[in-house]
């Protein structure tokens, strides 16, 4: 069965500082897409980055950073030089290539909340 | 707009009401997805609608629930004598296909009393 575990359910960080938002997932196919999505209290879901399973390098978009484990099936994200606005919940996301059709599969999320 | 579209964005209804929640996504967007978010919850997958093709509707958690979209236009939600344990947000998503990144609507939150 697929499955996307983050296991922290909430995160403080300093601002300006780097911090990393675990996520683990489990799927038994080899062709699979990994997402990180924000949300904030708002409540929208914005999507920060992507990693395709046979993406050789890490994603980067500016400050977001994926750093994709394969073998140890770890999708971590790497906020560097956090802002206030940064505080929202995180959710790492997944999907199947090998013949689903492409929903997304979410953990339960991660709170960050960024001190100033 | 430019970007997916829901309406109503709350909704309180009775229990044993019907509701009928509406999505509107970008224009041009093949892919068409329904979630569903409880309180402090990740999203839970409903429905996948892909052009003209069959629905998925492998995450409806009950018979109560059905969707419908015409071509690659509107969808709609339906849920049926609404419970409690409906109260949630709902959210839809499109994508130009499958698998792609998904552009989320702002969501409707139905509360059932």
């Amino acid at each position: 069965a697929q499955k996307i575990t983050q296991t922290q359910p909430g995160m403080f960080v300093q601002e300006k500082e780097a911090v990393t938002l675990d996520c683990t997932y489990d799927t038994s196919d080899q062709s699979y897409g990994l997402f990180w999505y924000k949300q904030p209290s708002s409540g929208e879901m914005i999507f920060l980055i992507y990693q395709g399973s046979y993406d050789e390098q890490n994603a980067t978009e500016g400050r977001y950073s994926l750093n994709f484990q394969k073998a140890r099936k770890s999708a971590n994200l790497v906020i560097s030089a956090s802002q206030l606005g940064d505080s929202a919940m995180y959710f790492c996301a997944m999907t199947n290539y090998g013949g689903s059709q492409g929903n997304l599969i979410f953990g339960k999320g991660t709170k960050l909340s960024v001190k100033p | 707009g430019a970007g997916v579209s829901q309406s109503p964005s709350n909704k309180v209804t009775e229990k044993g009401k019907d509701v009928e929640l509406r999505c509107d996504p970008i224009s041009g967007h093949t892919a068409l997805y329904w979630y569903r978010q409880r309180l402090g919850q990740g999203l839970e997958f409903l429905i996948y609608f892909q052009g003209n093709s069959a629905p998925d509707k492998s995450g409806l958690p009950s018979d109560r629930f059905s969707a419908e979209r015409t071509g690659e236009s509107v969808s709609t939600l339906t849920i049926q004598r609404t419970q409690q344990e409906d109260s949630a947000v709902y959210l839809c998503a499109s994508s130009t296909l499958a698998g792609g990144e998904q552009f989320f609507g702002p969501g409707t939150r139905l509360t059932v009393l």
